[in-house]
């Protein structure tokens, strides 16, 4: 069954930057892409990005473009979430969440379990 | 850029009852191949979201025949024909767009019992 399981939460200082993974298994990885969606306390969902695991291009929301980046390592089928410049409203859960389509965009099909990251002095 | 309003932002129905959803984005979503990809998902109560509904009204894998979608250029509705306890929780709309590879949410529905 597809699963993607990712890291655990993380507490920073504002400034610094997080590094967020997600290992996914039970299908295979080349042929999905994965999204990236956050969720401040109490909020809604806010979609940062998604990468290509095949060849690694990504599309960026324009509200993180320039301190966000995202990597695949193909050997361990990991994807990377990378957010520079923390502050503190960027204290939320992150999500990883896999494309249910495949040569289309569907949707965000099956979730990691989220990793809270807080940003805080 | 494509916003996506839902209404109502709550919704407080009886067990046993319907429950509709409405959501409506600021330009047609109907992409060039003549698809439309507007999705559901809902998130129960501290749990990660799960997908319901994709291109309108194709119900996801493992999804309860009591939710349906259905909708046309930039109005759509979720409805559940009848909302058990298991229903309570936060739905979004999303919209798909296929050539930016961009996503774009609704700001929510929270559904709760009476």
């Amino acid at each position: 069954q597809v699963q993607l399981v990712q890291s655990g939460a993380e507490v920073k200082k504002p400034g610094a930057s997080v590094k967020i993974s997600c290992k996914a298994s039970g299908y295979s990885f080349n042929n999905y892409y994965i999204h990236w969606v956050r969720q401040a306390p109490g909020q809604g969902l806010e979609w940062m990005g998604i990468i290509n695991p095949g060849g690694g291009s990504t599309s960026y929301a324009q509200k993180f473009q320039g301190r966000i980046s995202m990597t695949r390592d193909t050997s361990t089928s990991t994807v990377y979430m990378d957010l520079s410049s923390l502050r503190s409203e960027d204290t939320a859960v992150y999500y990883c969440a896999r494309e249910g389509g495949f040569g289309e965009l569907l949707g965000c099909a099956y979730w990691g379990q989220g990793t809270l990251v807080t940003a805080s002095s | 850029d494509i916003v996506m309003t839902q209404t109502p932002l709550s919704s407080p129905v009886t067990l046993g009852q319907p429950a509709s959803i409405s959501c409506r984005s600021s330009q047609s979503l109907v992409h060039s191949d003549g698809n439309t990809y507007l999705s559901w998902l809902q998130q129960r109560p501290g749990q990660p979201p799960r997908l319901l509904i994709y291109k309108i009204s194709n119900r996801f894998s493992g999804v309860p025949d009591r939710f349906s979608g259905s909708g046309a250029g930039t109005d759509f509705t979720l409805k559940i024909s009848r909302v058990e306890a298991e229903d309570v929780g936060v739905y979004y709309c999303m919209h798909a767009a296929q050539f930016s590879l961009t996503i774009t949410f609704g700001q929510g529905t929270r559904l709760e019992i009476k």
